[in-house]
């Protein structure tokens, strides 16, 4: 069974840092492309960024470009997200989604950041 | 980044049908196509089809997704109390190079 666990969230000051971690079982991680998506309060789903199987390719959505860095560890199965110069606006759940056949086809049960001084 | 458009809420009753629409351009639906997911309360959102009609395992084919030019649809058959949820809509876009999602329908079941 595939399971995807982020962790790392938690409460930061507006201009901080946290890098969250997605450890994921269940299938061969160093097959599979991956994502980070945010949902902020009682908001939609935002797409944050992607990553290549092999890291070669990497995407970033305009809103998190240049303060966020996704990277992996296909030894450690396991999907990162640093997140530096945090905003107020960043407050959200984040979740690390598979890329199963350029679908977001199996997704964690999320981490809260929330961005407060 | 630009959305697709979906409407906020659809309301129909139990046992009947609703269509939920989702409408982007040709850099993205009317590319390859969109993705639905359901999202319930609480809970992480699920894949239900993916290139317009295609299911993963364990979908019910009450679900059923289609595509015309650059708007999908996802028609949900017989509906039931535990469809109650918001869905959302997504699609890779060629121009943006990004994943775009709708801003979610929620439908209920009266």
């Amino acid at each position: 069974e595939e399971q995807l666990v982020e962790s790392g969230g938690g409460l930061v000051q507006p201009g901080g840092s946290l890098r969250l971690s997605c450890v994921v079982s269940g299938f061969t991680f160093s097959s599979y492309g991956m994502n980070w998506v945010r949902q902020a309060p009682g908001k939609g789903l935002e797409w944050l960024s992607y990553i290549a199987s092999g890291t070669s390719t990497i995407f970033y959505a305009d809103s998190v470009k240049g303060r966020f860095t996704i990277s992996r560890d296909n030894a450690k199965n396991s999907l990162y997200l640093q997140m530096n110069s945090l905003r107020d606006e960043d407050t959200a759940v984040y979740y690390c989604v598979r890329n199963g056949g350029n679908n977001l086809d199996y997704w964690g049960q999320g981490t809260l950041v929330t961005v407060s001084s | 980044q630009a959305g697709l458009t979906q409407p906020p809420s659809v309301s129909k009753g139990l046992r009947q049908t609703a269509t939920l629409t989702c409408t982007g351009n040709t850099n993205n639906v009317g590319n390859e196509g969109a993705a639905w997911l359901q999202q319930h309360q609480g809970h992480p959102p699920k894949l239900l089809s993916y290139k317009n009609n295609n299911r993963p395992s364990g979908i019910s084919e009450r679900f059923s997704a289609s595509r015309s030019g650059n708007t999908a649809s996802l028609t949900i058959s017989g509906l039931q109390p535990e469809d109650e949820a918001d869905y959302f809509c997504s699609a890779w876009d060629t121009s943006l190079t990004a994943v775009v999602f709708g801003g979610g329908t929620k439908l209920t079941v009266l």
